[in-house]
């Protein structure tokens, strides 16, 4: 079964303080993405990994790849109130290439 | 830069009723995606195409069925709309998948 599975699924945390989000897939992917999405919004991408040991940055985000163990890791330095918003992981599984197998989001709240 | 457009951004219809959700993808993307999002849920993968054929297809009701036009843009038709139905459906658009989707604002659909 095509799974993708996030931790935490909600996340409070001050301002200023550092988190890492979790991302496990059940079986060998193709590519993963990260993508925010505030309430009632679109999906807005973040970071599209495509090889073991991929690490991409982007302002006080960080995700990286580990397609060894299935698991990405998204990580938040120094956070701040404007980063509060729902973080979902997408994995493109090579049996079905060119879809995307969302994980369950994770809802995040950072506190001035 | 131009973006994915989807219309209606909102609509509201009857049990039973049918709906036709449009999506103009951004030029020169070759594949077209729709998901659907229930309140509070991960993104659903409904059906893809690329290049005016249908090349995947996810968990899309019988009801359901959609099409890609000789322009790129692509419908999504619903007849028999039930209550469950009510959810954001985004449409989303890339080329050459290295470099991720973008997504739509969405349609979001009501059904009462």
């Amino acid at each position: 079964e095509l799974k993708v599975e996030q931790n935490p699924l909600f996340l409070s945390m001050q301002e200023g303080k550092n988190y890492t989000i979790y991302c496990n897939y059940s079986t060998t992917s193709d590519r993963l993405y990260w993508y925010r999405q505030d309430p009632g919004k679109s999906l807005e991408s973040l970071f599209v990994l495509l090889s073991n040991g991929a690490v991409k940055q982007e302002g006080r985000l960080m995700a990286s790849l580990d397609t060894k163990a299935r698991l990405s890791t998204l990580h938040i330095t120094a956070a701040v109130h404007d980063l509060s918003a729902t973080y979902f992981c997408a994995v493109e599984f090579n049996t079905n290439a060119g879809k995307s197998t969302f994980g369950d989001g994770t809802t995040l709240t950072v506190k001035p | 830069a131009a973006g994915v457009i989807q219309s209606p951004r909102h609509l509201i219809k009857e049990k039973r009723e049918t709906a036709t959700l449009k999506c103009y993808p951004i030029p020169r993307h070759d594949t077209v995606y729709w998901y659907q999002q229930g309140p509070g849920q991960d993104p659903q993968f409904l059906i893809s195409f690329y290049e005016k054929m249908q090349s995947d297809k996810g968990s899309i009701p019988d009801r359901f069925s959609a099409q890609q036009f000789s322009d790129y843009h692509s419908e999504l038709n619903m007849s028999s709309l039930e209550l469950g139905d009510s959810a954001l459906y985004f449409c989303a658009s890339s080329r050459q998948r290295a470099w991720g989707y973008t997504f739509g604002s969405g349609t979001r659909l009501t059904v009462v």
